[in-house]
């Protein structure tokens, strides 16, 4: 059974403290990794798609990273903007129509 | 602009009483997929749609009813709503089905 495990659940950081999100997988055939944020009371919002192992995407403060079991998203010097719930998603051969989430992780940025 | 309409935002309804959650989008989409987020669960999807008139279970479809009879537009229903369907539901889109999605803003069912 397709898994995505995210850690750790919530994350508090000071202004300007970087730091990094996991998403731990095992899937059978990936086909392709979601990262997603989501803000109170709104739908997810797409970020970055990763491909392959040794993938890397940049958007502003953050950047993900992928290996063949784990995807880090890593912030660095966040603001307090960037306090948001961030969603993990995989993609596998088997049903690709499918997106099997994570619980995410709860992010909070102190100013 | 570029989004996915649901509606409604609230609803609080009594067991059995009949309720359908409308989702359009305007982006010419062919994908289209329905999910129900609960704490401690994280995202769940209910039903999707590959294209108009292609609909399939996700992974907790018990107790919904979906259609696509448009491209923009897949509804969803419960048929008899019991509590335990209470919820946060998003609809999304993509372009296709490996896509980044497109969510709405969510309906939060109470089922009484």
């Amino acid at each position: 059974e397709d898994q995505v495990t995210q850690s750790p659940e919530a994350l508090r950081l000071q202004e300007g403290e970087s730091s990094s999100l996991n998403c731990s997988y095992t899937v059978s055939g990936l086909r392709g990794l979601f990262w997603y944020r989501q803000d109170p009371g709104k739908g997810p919002e797409f970020l970055f798609t990763l491909y392959s192992a040794g993938e890397e995407k940049e958007k502003e403060r953050l950047k993900a990273t992928l290996t063949k079991k784990e995807s880090f998203l890593h912030i660095t010097a966040p603001k307090p903007e960037d306090s948001a719930t961030y969603l993990c998603a995989v993609q596998a051969g088997r049903g690709a129509q499918k997106l099997v989430f994570g619980q995410g992780t709860r992010l909070t940025i102190n100013p | 602009e570029a989004q996915v309409t649901q509606n409604p935002r609230y609803l609080i309804t009594v067991t059995g009483k009949k309720l359908t959650v409308t989702c359009s989008q305007n982006m010419n989409h062919e994908y289209m997929s329905w999910y129900r987020q609960d704490p401690g669960l994280g995202l769940r999807q209910i039903y999707y749609s590959m294209n108009v008139e292609v609909t399939d279970k996700g992974d907790v479809p018990e107790g919904y009813k979906v259609s696509r009879k448009e491209k923009r537009n897949f509804p969803l229903i419960l048929e008899s709503p019991s509590p335990n369907q209470t919820s946060l539901y998003f609809c999304a889109s993509s372009y296709t089905y490996n896509s980044p999605l497109h969510f709405g803003n969510g309906t939060r069912l109470t089922v009484t």
